[in-house]
C-alpha cells in the first residue's frame, strides 16, 4: 500500500506567477482534500475533491482551483500568486462513503515561497 | 462555523514524565469527531488519537489518552511516559459528521521532550 505523495517538495515563485502542486492519493482512496498551513499556524481547509468533482470549499478565492483525475490523484493550482500564499500545502486522501468518519492520510506537503 | 482553540503555543516535558495539552472547541453540532494530530519536523501529519462525540468513554491509544468533556467542549491530550520522539507540533482538530473529510484545526502546541 503506497502512501500519499506530493510534488514538488519545495517551490519558489514570484508574485503574480502561477503554480501547480501535485498529490498522489493513497491506493484505494477516492477523495483528496487540500489544506494551506501558514508558518506557525494550523492547516486551513482549501477544498476537497471526490470522484473528480469539487465537494466542498473553504474560504479561499477563486484563484485557488483544483482538479482530480480518474486515478484520484489531484492538482492544486494557484493563479496570480501573492506574498501571503507562502505556506506549506498539504494534501490528504481518504475513502469517502465508508461510514460517518473517514481517516485522512496526509502527504509530506509542498513548501511554497512567494517572493 | 466551528472553531478550535489551543491556548498553549509551547510546552516542554522531561523524558518519562506526563504532559497534558489543552484544546477547546465551539460548535452547535451534536454529531462530530475530535482528533489529535502530530506533526514532526518531517511535516507529515500523523493521527494520534480520535474521539467520537457520542461516546462517553475517553479514547486511549497506548501512552496517549484524552479527557473529553462534551458539555464544557474541552478535549485534552495526555501523553504518559514521554519519549524524545514525541517532540512535535500537536494539533487538535474537529470534523462534523456530515462534512465528509473537512477538518478544522487549532493553532497547534509545540511540545518539546527534554532528555
Amino acid at each position: 500500500e503506497t502512501g500519499v505523495t506530493q510534488s514538488p517538495t519545495h517551490l519558489i515563485k514570484t508574485r503574480g506567477q502561477q503554480v501547480t502542486l501535485r498529490c498522489s492519493s493513497q491506493s484505494g482512496h477516492n477523495t483528496v482534500s487540500w489544506y494551506q498551513q501558514a508558518l506557525g499556524q494550523g492547516p486551513q481547509f482549501i477544498f476537497q475533491y471526490y470522484r473528480e468533482e469539487e465537494n466542498g470549499r473553504g474560504n479561499f478565492p477563486p484563484r485557488f482551483s483544483g482538479l482530480q483525475f480518474p486515478n484520484y490523484s489531484s492538482e492544486l493550482n494557484v493563479n496570480a500568486l501573492e506574498l501571503d500564499d507562502s505556506a506549506l500545502y498539504l494534501c490528504a486522501s481518504s475513502l469517502l462513503g465508508q461510514g460517518a468518519w473517514n481517516e485522512q492520510f496526509f502527504g509530506p506537503g509542498t513548501r511554497l515561497t512567494v517572493l | 462555523a466551528q472553531t478550535v482553540t489551543q491556548s498553549q503555543p509551547e510546552m516542554s516535558v522531561q523524558e518519562a514524565e506526563t504532559v497534558t495539552l489543552s484544546c477547546t472547541y465551539d460548535t452547535s453540532e451534536n454529531n462530530y469527531y475530535l482528533f489529535w494530530y502530530k506533526q514532526p519536523p518531517s511535516r507529515q501529519m500523523i493521527l494520534v488519537i480520535r474521539q467520537e462525540a457520542y461516546k462517553q468513554q475517553n479514547a486511549t491509544e497506548n501512552r496517549f489518552s484524552v479527557n473529553f468533556q462534551k458539555a464544557a467542549k474541552s478535549f485534552s491530550l495526555k501523553i504518559s511516559d514521554s519519549q524524545l520522539g514525541d517532540t512535535a507540533m500537536y494539533f487538535c482538530a474537529f470534523i462534523k459528521e456530515t462534512s465528509g473529510s473537512r477538518l478544522t484545526f487549532g493553532e497547534g502546541t509545540q511540545l518539546t521532550v527534554n532528555p
